[in-house]
């Protein structure tokens, strides 16, 4: 059972552009979490999602953010104009049920030139 | 607002040696969910164990073992042995266990250096 798989690894963007973050969680599981980890920081929440539905944004930025899951395909986390803020490790976490552990994908560093 | 406190930033400790790392955590909450994570430097998220609050007994995995302090609100990490390997950033989680979003709060992390 492969893992959570998170793509790109690394993406390089200039201020401005759009960034497009993909989570596919392990097979079975219908619950993905996004967190950040900015340099020195441990991991803040973004979002939790379930298959077409968003159930808790509530540490997502208000602006510029947004995120799916849906029915078909990996969940995707988009930062619009992007600023040299954003730039931070994006992790994809997934469990199966909604009690259950969460396992993390390897992250996506994003950097904001 | 559940808050996770890790209080000590870095640690070291000798090859074969014990190191315990600490975590206090803040919930009005009775049952919850408690974790600590390993980073090394390949930054992949990987869980080392587990504890339920409802559950009295002190979760192990094999050199791994934590002391879960309800009442004071406390839960440490002991690491046995300790290898090069585990050599690595140590992140305490906290989580509940009901109300519909079971998003994880984490310290800002523990970096353990293990020297030979």
């Amino acid at each position: 059972n492969a893992g959570v798989m998170q793509n790109p690894r690394h993406l390089v963007r200039r201020r401005g552009q759009e960034a497009r973050l993909r989570c596919s969680p392990m097979k079975g599981h219908s619950h993905v979490y996004w967190y950040r980890q900015l340099p020195e920081e441990g991991l803040k929440f973004m979002v939790y999602l379930q298959k077409e539905n968003i159930i808790d944004e509530s540490g997502m930025p208000k602006e510029r953010f947004s995120a799916e899951f849906p029915k078909e395909g990996p969940s995707i986390l988009r930062i619009q104009q992007v600023v040299r803020g954003d730039s931070a490790a994006y992790f994809c976490a997934s469990s199966p049920l909604v009690t259950d552990t969460q396992y993390f994908g390897p992250g996506t560093r994003l950097t904001v030139l | 607002a559940q808050t996770v406190t890790q209080s000590q930033p870095e640690m070291s400790v000798q090859e074969a040696e014990t190191v315990t790392l600490s975590c206090t955590y803040d919930t009005s909450e009775s049952d919850y969910y408690l974790f600590w994570y390993k980073q090394p430097p390949s930054r992949q998220m990987i869980l080392v164990i587990r504890q339920e609050a409802y559950k009295q007994q002190n979760a192990t995995e094999n050199r791994f073992s934590v002391n879960f302090q309800k009442a004071a609100k406390s839960f440490s990490l002991k690491i046995s042995d300790s290898q090069l390997g585990d050599a690595a950033m140590y992140f305490c989680a906290y989580r509940r266990t009901q109300g519909g979003s079971e998003k994880l709060v984490f310290g800002k992390g523990t970096k353990l250096t293990v020297n030979p």
